[in-house]
Order: structure tokens, then C-alpha cells, then sequence
């Protein structure tokens, strides 16, 4: 997607293992979301930064996931203790027609 | 609280037929609509959004979608189908024009093309 790039592509990870998942908004986007699509379904959000604001967590499925954004740019999204149900494309995405970066692929075994 | 219907998990059309794809949505307030595009190992694309103005929006790859609001629907459309446009198409809506509210989507259509 234009201006949104992730890393890395894919992650193949250990149950109980913990995980970082990278999102830089190339264009400089002040908002930013993460977003979570599991084999065969849909998009489910999980979190929205807007500039200084407190984050919207209210999609964060579960206290293992946890999100930051520094300098108002690059996010990580962590999860701590990976659980087989974690296994997903996570996506990040800029705000308006919100591009989407490609993705990361989270396999976990 | 915001919802996103596609009623159908495959539509199959054949080769230069028109195709639809349906989509129907609930929000409290204005609706703000959109749809995308997955092709297969790809990233999601855009291809057109409904804001507000004229009920035929016009998008990407000849793709157009047709805002109802009596029937709360916006269903997805294209005169005449390509092998290629076959895909994972998602509609989604948010209650926000200005863009900082997060997109509820729907589960999904996947669209095979046949030649």
C-alpha cells in the first residue's frame, strides 16, 4: 500500500514466544491503526494512534497484546506468551481511505 | 453499534457478464462506505469509497458501487467481469467522514471469474 511499510513480511514463532511486529508510515501519517485478519475472515481493528491522543485500545483482544508508537511514526505491536490463535496477517493502515501496508504474516506453531 | 454484511462468502460469474457483489451496512449515524480489494498474497487495495453526493460512486479497475440508503446496502458492481478481477473483495463503513475513526469490515466475498 502506498506509504505504509512492515516488517518483517513473515514471522514464524514458538507458542509462548514473544513477538514484534513493525509499522512505519512512510508518508508521515499523525494516525495510524492495526488491524488483524485471521485465515478466511475478515479485518478485525485492534488499535488506533492519533498524534499525542491516548491510543484507542478497545480492539486489543486480549493483556498479551500491546502497542506503541514513538515520535508520532514507526508502531510496533507486541505480543507477549504467543498462542496458536495468534496466527494471522496483521496489518497497519494510514488514516482516510487508509492505505494498507502488505501485511505480516504471523505463524505460530 | 456499527455493522457490515456481505450475505455472500462466493459469487461466481462467468467472463464478460456483470457482476455484484453485496454489501449492506448499519450505523447510527451517517454512513461513510468503502470497498476493497485482496488479491491472493497481496495487500489490501482500495477501489472506492462513498463520502457523500452522488449515489454512483465510480472506483478503481472499472469497478463502481451504488450507495442506497433506503435499503442501507452498497453493493458493488462492474459491467462486465475479468478473469483477473477474481479476488477477496471486503466493504466497510465507518461513522466518520473525517477519516479517524477505525473501519468495521465485512467478513468477506470471494469473487471467481471463469472464463
Amino acid at each position: 500500500g502506498a506509504g505504509v511499510s512492515q516488517s518483517p513480511s513473515n514471522k514464524v514463532t514458538e507458542k509462548g514466544k514473544d513477538v514484534e511486529l513493525r509499522c512505519d508510515p512512510i508518508s508521515g501519517h499523525t494516525a495510524l491503526y492495526w488491524y488483524r485478519q485471521s485465515l478466511g475472515q475478515g479485518l478485525e481493528f485492534l488499535i488506533y494512534f492519533q498524534g499525542n491522543s491516548a491510543p484507542d485500545k478497545s480492539g486489543l483482544p486480549s493483556d498479551r497484546f500491546s502497542a506503541e508508537r514513538t515520535g508520532g511514526s514507526v508502531s510496533t505491536l507486541t505480543i507477549q506468551r504467543t498462542q496458536q490463535e495468534d496466527s494471522a496477517v496483521y496489518l497497519c493502515a494510514t488514516p482516510n481511505e487508509q492505505f494498507f501496508g502488505p501485511g505480516t504474516r504471523l505463524t505460530v506453531l | 453499534a456499527q455493522s457490515v454484511a456481505q450475505p455472500e462468502d462466493q459469487v461466481n460469474v462467468a467472463e464478460g457478464n456483470p457482476l455484484t457483489v453485496k454489501c449492506t451496512y448499519s450505523v447510527s449515524g451517517n454512513p461513510y462506505l468503502f470497498w476493497y480489494v485482496q488479491y491472493p498474497n497481496r495487500g489490501l487495495q482500495f477501489l472506492l469509497k462513498y463520502i457523500t453526493g452522488d449515489n454512483l460512486v465510480k472506483g478503481s479497475y472499472g469497478f463502481e458501487a451504488e450507495f442506497n440508503k433506503s435499503q442501507t446496502s452498497f453493493h458493488l458492481k462492474k459491467p462486465s467481469a475479468l478473469v483477473s478481477d477474481s479476488a477477496l473483495y471486503f466493504c466497510a463503513v465507518r461513522d466518520d467522514p473525517g477519516g479517524y475513526n477505525k473501519l468495521i469490515f465485512g467478513a468477506g466475498t470471494r469473487l471467481a471469474v471463469h472464463p
